[in-house]
């Protein structure tokens, strides 16, 4: 079993619709959990980070852990086309150190 | 700020030559930095980790006499592919820490992708 578990997708949706992106993972040391965009033939760039559980907004996105059933999610709203990328959910057990990455969920937003 | 850089963007090569790829730190001192590779539609996998002026501490099952990594400085760490073969051929990325509030955070280079004939 992996330690980080992404559905790989595809995920397609329609301009303007509300995308969930889910991760889930199995080692009860992490603390710490990212989400990363990236895009193709490019290197990841953070966009969120929490290491609570609840809730975290950050313009249209917000991140959810739920630690109880290590579960994770990214919710995007109002998604744009510009947010076409892959969607990669990162874990570690502190604050500093290497990161465990999902798989990376591929997002397409269609006009 | 916290922008990396990789250099080259990306390189073809026969089989059996080395590869250097640079990473740099442009605004900031990094003294921990990653190299990743990632193939496609794949995830990204963590090679080895380098800290500045000591050895890079290699994943489980990466060769560190074939992929060498050298960290001279606080904004420079590289990685050398020695006698590259086709199965090499992929994409290389790294990251360089800096801490940000109350954790460290990993900014990631462009990419380099090595395509090996």
């Amino acid at each position: 079993q992996k330690e980080v578990e992404q559905d790989p997708g595809p995920l397609s949706v329609p301009e303007g619709a509300i995308v969930s992106l889910n991760c889930t993972y199995s080692n009860s040391a992490f603390q710490y959990f990212m989400w990363y965009r990236q895009y193709s033939r490019k290197g990841p760039e953070l966009l969120m980070y929490t290491y609570s559980s609840g809730n975290k907004e950050d313009g249209r996105f917000t991140a959810q852990v739920d630690k109880s059933s290590k579960y994770i999610s990214l919710f995007i709203r109002d998604s744009q086309p510009s947010d076409s990328a892959t969607y990669l959910c990162a874990n570690r057990g502190t604050s500093y150190g290497k990161l465990t990455f999902g798989q990376g969920t591929i997002l397409t937003v269609h006009p | 700020g916290a922008v990396v850089s990789q250099h080259p963007s990306w390189v073809i090569c026969k089989s059996g030559t080395s590869v250097k790829i640079e990473c740099r730190s442009l605004d900031f001192q990094a003294t921990t930095m990653f190299w990743y590779r990632q193939f496609p539609k794949q995830s990204l996998m963590l090679m080895a980790t380098s800290n500045e002026g000591s050895k890079a501490t290699y994943e489980q099952g990466v060769e560190k006499d074939k992929f060498l990594i050298n960290h001279a400085s606080l904004t420079l760490s590289t990685l050398t592919v020695t006698s590259a073969h086709p199965e090499d051929s992929s994409f290389y990325i790294c990251s360089a820490t800096a801490r940000r509030g109350d954790i460290d955070t990993q900014y990631f280079g462009p990419g380099t992708r090595l395509t090996v004939l």
